[in-house]
């Protein structure tokens, strides 16, 4: 059974950058591909990217995102991380990570940001 | 805006059928997973690939797909099941990115 820890939740000033992390237990996060999808306030899902092991093991990160985020990952402690730079007041949101397949996901982490 | 279109919101009676759909140029070479998320909590997978559902969710949750509309069907509909549902699938340029739809209201009546 494939469980994902988040970090705790995050406040930040904008321009700012925040870091959250996702731990993986019950597998090795060399035999996941995982994503990253957030939900700002009272709207939907929204992907923001992840590793496509299709794709010549590439991490995709959508096109809205490019620029400012980055996804790595530390297999010697099966953590991954989502790092998200120059926010806005528009990044306030929950922050999911989840597997390919969404089939697990984390609890979710809220990043706030305000001034 | 969404590769993947959604109604906004749905209703149903109780113990009635009621059908969710998707639609998106992508689904006609990809399928559609289905999320369930109740307010404060993380999604949940319901279906998957060619009408699959993960261990947990209840044989009233089914799937198909026609052309490119998806469709999330739940027979019987409980009270338990009123939530926000997503489909999710790649998107249609090609480039194996997810797109999500933007997510359909259940309201059980």
């Amino acid at each position: 059974q494939v469980q994902l820890v988040q970090s705790g939740a995050e406040v930040k000033k904008p321009g700012a950058s925040v870091k959250v992390s996702c731990k993986v237990s019950g597998y090795t996060l060399t035999e996941l591909s995982i994503h990253w999808v957030r939900q700002t306030p009272g709207k939907g899902l929204e992907w923001m990217g992840g590793f496509d092991p299709e794709d010549d093991g590439e991490t995709l990160y959508a096109q809205k995102f490019q620029g400012r985020v980055t996804m790595t990952e530390d297999t010697s402690t099966d953590t991954t991380y989502i790092d998200l730079s120059s926010l806005k007041s528009e990044d306030t949101a929950v922050y999911y990570c989840t597997t390919a397949g969404f089939d697990y996901w984390g609890q979710g982490t809220l990043v706030t940001v305000s001034s | 805006s969404s590769d993947l279109t959604q109604d906004p919101a749905v209703s149903v009676a109780l113990g009635q059928t009621v059908r969710i759909t998707c639609q998106g140029d992508s689904l006609r070479t990809y399928y559609a997973s289905w999320c369930r998320q109740k307010p404060g909590q993380a999604p949940v997978l319901v279906l998957f690939g060619k009408n699959k559902r993960p261990s947990g969710i209840p044989d009233r949750f089914s799937g198909t797909t026609s052309g490119d509309t998806a469709s999330l069907t739940i027979t019987g509909a409980q009270a338990e099941d009123e939530a926000d549902y997503y489909c999710t699938s790649r998107d249609s340029s090609g480039n194996h990115h997810v797109v999500f739809g933007g997510g359909t209201k259940l309201t059980v009546l």
